[in-house]
Formats: C-alpha cells, sequence, structure tokens
C-alpha cells in the first residue's frame, strides 16, 4: 500500500447502530497514525493520535486501535447518534519524511435519527 | 484564545494573477501545513514545515510557494503556474511529529 486508504467511502446508518471504518496505510516506517472528525461548516478536529502497535484508544463512544505490522487501523462508533455524523479522516506520519502528515479521502458518516 | 486563523474565507482572483492566502498560528506550535482539497478527494499536501526558515514539499507542491519568515505565519501564495488553482485550502499547525493537528476554518479560492 503506497497511500492512506479509508473505507468504506460512505456509510448510512439508523441511529442506535454501531459501526467501524478501516484505515490502511503502508506499515513501513511508520510514525503515527491519527484520526480525526470533520463535520459540515467546521473545522477537522483530532479524535487520536497512536504510535504503537497494538494501540488502543477511547473517547466516549468512540475507540481506535492500531496494527503497525500488517499497516491499518480500525475506528469503532458504538450506538451511533445523529450528532455523530461527519467525516472520518486517518493521517498517517513516516519515519523517514517525519513531518508530513497523508490523509486518506476520509469515511462519510450519516446517522438517521 | 488559542487558535489557527486563515484569512480570507473567499477569495476571487483572476486567471494569471498570483495570490497569496494567510495562516496565523498562537499555539507556539513548530509545525504547519497546508492541504488542498478538491470536490470527491481529500486533503493533499502541498507544503509543510516543521521549523521557521525550512520547509518541505508535499504531493502537489508544482505551482505553489510558501515562507516561513515566523514561527506564527505560514502563507501560501498561488502562482499563476498553478494550473486548477480553484479549491479548497486548509492550513494546519501542530506541536511536533506524532501531536495532533489544529485546523484553520479554510480558504474557498475561486479563480474565473
Amino acid at each position: 500500500i503506497l497511500n492512506v486508504e479509508q473505507s468504506p467511502q460512505s456509510l448510512h446508518v439508523q441511529e442506535g447502530d454501531s459501526t467501524n471504518f478501516t484505515c490502511s496505510f503502508p506499515s513501513s516506517n511508520f510514525y503515527a497514525l491519527h484520526w480525526y472528525r470533520w463535520e459540515t461548516a467546521k473545522s477537522p478536529e483530532a479524535l487520536f493520535v497512536m504510535t504503537l502497535n497494538g494501540d488502543e484508544k477511547k473517547k466516549g463512544r468512540i475507540s481506535a486501535t492500531l496494527n503497525t505490522k500488517e499497516g491499518y487501523s480500525y475506528l469503532y462508533i458504538k450506538g451511533s447518534q445523529p450528532e455523530d455524523s461527519a467525516t472520518y479522516l486517518c493521517a498517517r506520519t513516516g519515519r523517514r519524511s517525519q513531518g508530513n502528515l497523508i490523509f486518506g479521502k476520509g469515511t462519510k458518516l450519516s446517522v438517521k435519527p | 484564545d488559542g487558535g489557527i486563523t486563515q484569512s480570507p474565507k473567499y477569495l476571487f482572483r483572476k486567471e494569471g494573477q498570483n495570490v497569496t492566502l494567510s495562516c496565523e498560528q498562537n499555539l507556539n506550535h513548530d509545525a504547519m501545513y497546508w492541504y488542498r482539497q478538491d470536490p470527491g478527494q481529500g486533503l493533499r499536501l502541498i507544503y509543510y514545515s516543521q521549523i521557521v526558515n525550512d520547509f518541505q514539499k508535499g504531493d502537489i507542491a508544482e505551482g505553489y510557494s510558501v515562507s516561513r519568515e515566523k514561527k506564527e505565519s505560514f502563507p501560501l501564495t498561488v502562482t499563476s503556474a498553478q494550473k486548477n488553482p480553484t479549491a479548497f485550502y486548509l492550513c494546519a499547525s501542530s506541536g511536533g511529529v506524532g501531536t495532533e493537528a489544529f485546523f484553520g476554518q479554510g480558504t474557498r479560492l475561486t479563480v474565473v
């Protein structure tokens, strides 16, 4: 994998459903993996930054895991609410080119009441 | 209030003119970034800077230039060499590699 890839591209769920997204990234020269939430008409906001293989982070109903050896991260939302509707972005920093934060195209989540 | 400010929010320019987008932060962050977003695309990195007086090209630097003379400021110039300049531009800053980035509100540039 050369780029940061996210799937699915979009997701429509009902309120109360749990959901998860995938971020795949080059595993070589990995330094950090970021997750951001981007709501319409707002700026992206950080959810998590993870660096270690096996890292798991949680913020309320949202959690993320990281596998640096195989190059993927999962973001989970438990019991989706309409206010969770947003685009979720992941981004990677590589060790060799430290500082260049490369984003995937995002997963757009819509939660229906 | 600490934050990152981009101005203006909307910008219109005639084809062939250079235009400079402003990005200022008072977060005392060392790293700053410029991204471009087009419809259906993700955020693509134009330039980034890890420290004052130093910056690196991102994936789509052609037709753009930057400067980093002060820690707080990272202006982006869209030159006439940029073939498709109409886009949404986002500036971000972070405390360094592996720390979360903070974003400005963005500038929507339209070239007519």
